[in-house]
């Protein structure tokens, strides 16, 4: 089974409006870490934000937030006045407790349009 | 500047040729990964590395090797036993601290490999 699914392989957004970006994903770990990252198209992988699966809180930094539904086990992106400047993939990532490693969804490309 | 570098950027590799991805941190980070990803694919684990001296066969370890020999300092060969190595490869750094959960992982810029 897929650990993490984003099944948006494409999106487009107005600039200036908010997107989101969906994610769920599969664990029976009670603990375990939730991560968005940014990959431009130079390639590099840009840490964006993570939530902990006892955050009571929705994990907030600057226009990106975390809309963290634990029964539905889903985590998704909203990037709130979107600019030019996000057009890229985004990657939802999942890292258990009882594992050392990070299990990435497949992405999804956002583009934003002027 | 605290981070991960990893070069070369752009590397060729000829038929039956082994060639030696490097990566580097100076963030004092316990764990290091290797990523594999082709075009418009998510990524998959190569190797990773807990602590210096040891790793362990990620999810498409064959045809590649590593070592950690320092805590800094993990690179990747790529070997002629890799048949289909053109890729764009990332190696990673975390902490390893309690809960693990919680350990965000960073990024180098990656390298492009392509065959000759």
């Amino acid at each position: 089974a897929q650990k993490i699914t984003q099944t948006q392989p494409g999106m487009f957004v107005q600039e200036k409006e908010a997107v989101t970006l969906d994610c769920t994903y599969d664990t029976s770990d009670p603990s375990y870490g939730l991560f968005w990252y940014k990959q431009p198209s130079s390639g590099e992988m840009i840490f964006l934000i993570y939530q902990g699966s006892y955050d009571q809180q929705n994990a907030t930094e600057g226009r990106y937030s975390l809309n963290f539904q634990k029964a539905r086990k889903s985590a998704n992106l909203v990037i709130s006045a979107s600019q030019l400047g996000d057009s890229a993939m985004y990657f939802c990532a999942m890292r258990e407790e009882d594992f050392n490693k990070f299990y990435f969804g497949s992405g999804t490309k956002l583009n934003v349009k002027p | 500047d605290g981070g991960i570098t990893q070069s070369p950027k752009y590397l060729f590799r000829k038929e039956g040729q082994n060639v030696t991805l490097s990566c580097e941190q100076n963030l004092n980070h316990d764990a290091m990964y290797w990523y594999r990803q082709d075009p418009g694919q998510g990524l998959r684990l190569i190797y990773y590395s807990q602590i210096v001296n040891d790793f362990q066969k990620g999810d498409i370890a064959e045809g590649y090797s590593v070592s950690r020999e320092k805590k800094e300092s993990f690179p990747l060969t790529v070997t002629s036993a890799q048949k289909n190595p053109t890729a764009f490869y990332l190696c990673a750094s975390s902490t390893l601290r309690t809960p693990l959960a919680k350990n965000i992982q960073y990024f180098g810029a990656g390298t492009r490999l392509s065959v000759l």
